[in-house]
């Protein structure tokens, strides 16, 4: 199965500040590569998907890139709605597969 | 809005039978895939198993021996069952809605990325 590693396992960040979360596929997913943000209790939402396109009423300060194994979380004005858990997720090949998550927490 | 309501019993004695029901209200049911997925403390996210109305179900192969997955058109649900637990399957388990399909041709490709969740179902194998 493909094994995705994300980096870093947390991240401390002022309000305001610019979040870049990564995330590495063991072998190419191409562009099939989503975001998700949990916080405690709640089921995980889908943020991003096909790499690069936001989910509805995602807000325009999440976005992502990359292609085949390298992939960008970045929230460009961290609101203190954001700091919670992100995870990615391959869903090119079958078993689908998620990161361990970046913890994204309050500096 | 799309909403998934589950169901099922949430404290299980070791070597019993997880039986998860998943129902659909106000959405297509044929247009897309369904996943049941868990979320335990050892192997975070886990994609159990996946089914779509075109095809056969999709199991993890770690669980494939004791899982079987199954819709109900009739009815807009899905369900979930999971023979001879232990400990180890002890976690929180989400039915989820796939992101849609896009024709083919001949046949359809469905996008298996998670855009609709359940609010989960905290299962506990104690004996």
């Amino acid at each position: 199965e493909i094994v995705m590693t994300q980096s870093p396992a947390t991240l401390s960040v002022s309000p305001g500040e610019r979040a870049t979360l990564s995330c590495r596929a063991s072998q190419s997913v191409s562009s099939n590569l989503a975001w998700y943000q949990q916080k405690p209790g709640q089921a995980p939402r889908l943020l991003i998907f096909g790499a690069s396109t936001r989910a509805t009423g995602i807000p325009a300060r999440f976005s992502g890139s990359g292609s085949a194994t390298e992939f960008t979380l970045t929230i460009s004005s961290l609101q203190s709605e954001d700091f919670a858990l992100y995870y990615c997720q391959q869903y090119d090949v079958w078993p689908r597969t998620f990161g361990r998550g970046t913890k994204v927490e309050i500096k | 809005q799309v909403q998934l309501q589950q169901w099922g019993a949430g404290l299980l004695k070791p070597s019993e039978t997880l039986s998860l029901d998943c129902a659909v209200y106000d959405g297509s049911f044929s247009g897309h895939s369904w996943t049941w997925i868990r979320q335990t403390p050892g192997k975070g996210l886990e994609c159990i198993g996946e089914i779509n109305p075109s095809g056969s179900p999709n199991y993890n192969p770690s669980l494939k021996s004791r899982l079987t997955i199954s819709l109900d058109t009739s009815k807009n649900q899905f369900s979930l069952r999971l023979s001879s637990v232990t400990a180890a399957d002890t976690g929180v388990y989400y039915c989820a809605r796939g992101g849609g399909r896009l024709p083919t041709g001949t046949s359809w490709y469905y996008l298996y990325y998670v855009n609709i969740w359940a609010i989960g179902t905290t299962v506990t194998v104690s004996s």
